[in-house]
């Protein structure tokens, strides 16, 4: 049975930082490339970041890049998002997705994590 | 442009047939994938490339696409179909890796 299970969310500062992790199980993580998504409260699904199976590709939208970075460690099958410089319009749940290899078929997801960025 | 527009809100009378759609310039060059979203849950998967549905799904929901628009039909809506429906692709302007549409409430009444 595929697991996908995200922790590491909570309350911050503005202009704090959070890592996020996701640990999966059940299949061979190391042949899947990985995508975090977040969801404001009340608001749509907004994609953030994209690695390859092999971390040779990473990709971020325009309005986390500079800011975060995702990375990814096969050998524990963990997927991380560091999360720096962090703004009140990062709040949102932060939800881990398999993909198909460069598809955008988003066939896992895990629970999500809440980040709220507040004073 | 990147962006993937469906319309905010539809509704359904219970067991009728719905479309909910999804425009975008990305979709003349890549296939659709379909979300659907319960209050409080992740999304999960319902429709992927061209009218594909995952273990699980009931054969009610399938997809098409024609130009730069997708859709996603349900035929004999029923209540538990009530929830949000995102639709997702490639961005093929390069910019991204992948585009969201901001997502439709779909009520059955």
């Amino acid at each position: 049975e595929v697991q996908v299970v995200e922790s590491g969310g909570g309350l911050v500062q503005p202009g704090g930082s959070l890592r996020l992790s996701c640990a999966v199980s059940g299949f061979s993580f190391s042949r899947y490339s990985m995508n975090w998504v977040r969801q404001a409260p009340g608001k749509g699904l907004e994609w953030a970041s994209y690695i390859s199976s092999s971390s040779s590709t990473i990709y971020y939208a325009d309005s986390v890049k500079g800011r975060f970075t995702i990375s990814r460690d096969n050998a524990k099958n963990l997927l991380f998002l560091q999360m720096n410089s962090l703004r009140a319009e990062d709040t949102a749940i932060y939800y881990c997705a398999r993909d198909e290899p460069s598809s955008s078929i988003f066939d896992y997801w895990g629970q999500g994590s809440l980040v709220t960025v507040s004073s | 442009s990147s962006e993937l527009t469906q319309d905010p809100a539809v509704s359904v009378a219970l067991g009728q047939t719905v479309r909910i759609t999804c425009q975008g310039d990305s979709l003349r060059s890549y296939y659709a994938n379909w979300y659907q979203q319960k209050p409080g849950q992740a999304p999960i998967l319902v429709i992927y490339g061209k009218n594909n549905r995952p273990s699980g799904i009931p054969d009610r929901f399938s997809g098409s696409s024609s130009g730069n628009t997708a859709s996603l039909t349900i035929t004999g809506a029923q209540a538990e179909d009530e929830a949000d429906y995102y639709c997702n692709s490639r961005d093929s302007s390069g910019h991204h890796y992948v585009v969201f549409g901001g997502g439709t409430k779909l009520t059955v009444l």
